[in-house]
């Protein structure tokens, strides 16, 4: 089993529709989760992090956790084709330090 | 916020050849800094972690000794492909925490080094 599991895609939404990306983790103790876009040949970018249980908004933005279904999804409301990336599940695990772990990314087209 | 650059941006060796990745924290202080590995299509891999003013340590399945990492300043992580070959034509990425001993887990990224072995 992948520690960091996440549906590679390609999603395909319209242009002002809303994009679901999903993400599962297997380390039940993980505290810290991150959603990274990475465009084409490009270094990963950070777009949210979250802690707790619920949802986190910013922006256009948001992040939902579930520790007990150790789930963690990302909402893109009003989806742009600037948007149309790949988004990185990372998740920082029950270790020492900053290492992360990170699912293979879900790539996101959003179409005119 | 947090910058972290990194230096080249890509490059093209001959088999047998090494080269060095530089990876810079612009505006803070990196004591940690993290070296990652990605293929074409697919995710992150962490590759090291580069600690400054000791040894890295190094992920299962890395060679320390062909992948070498210096870290001599609170701003400055190095990593040498040493004899590269043409499987190791990858994008290496550098990372650091924002913040010295933070332990979100929040990583800022450099910009990606495309090495190319002919």
């Amino acid at each position: 089993q992948k520690e960091v599991e996440q549906n590679s895609g390609p999603l395909s939404v319209p242009e002002g529709a809303i994009a679901s990306l999903n993400c599962t983790y297997s380390d039940r103790g993980s505290q810290s989760f991150f959603w990274y876009r990475q465009y084409s040949g490009k270094s990963p970018e950070l777009i949210m992090s979250i802690y707790s249980n619920g949802d986190k908004e910013d922006g256009r933005f948001t992040a939902q956790l579930n520790k007990a279904s150790q789930y963690v999804s990302l909402l893109i409301r009003d989806s742009q084709p600037s948007d149309s990336a790949t988004y990185l599940c990372a998740v920082k695990g029950t270790g020492g330090g900053n290492k992360l772990t990170f699912g293979t990314g879900t790539q996101l087209k959003v179409e005119l | 916020g947090a910058v972290v650059s990194q230096h080249p941006s890509w490059v093209i060796c001959k088999s047998g050849t090494s080269v060095k990745i530089e990876c810079r924290s612009l505006d803070f202080q990196a004591t940690t800094m993290f070296w990652y590995r990605q293929f074409p299509k697919q995710s992150l891999m962490l590759m090291a972690t580069s600690n400054e003013g000791s040894k890295a340590t190094y992920e299962q399945g890395v060679e320390k000794d062909k992948f070498l990492i210096n870290h001599a300043s609170l701003t400055l992580s190095t990593l040498t492909v040493t004899s590269a070959h043409p499987e190791d034509s990858s994008f290496y990425i550098c990372s650091a925490p924002p913040k010295a001993g933070g332990g979100t887990g929040e990583l800022f990224f450099g910009e990606g080094s495309r090495l190319t072995v002919l």
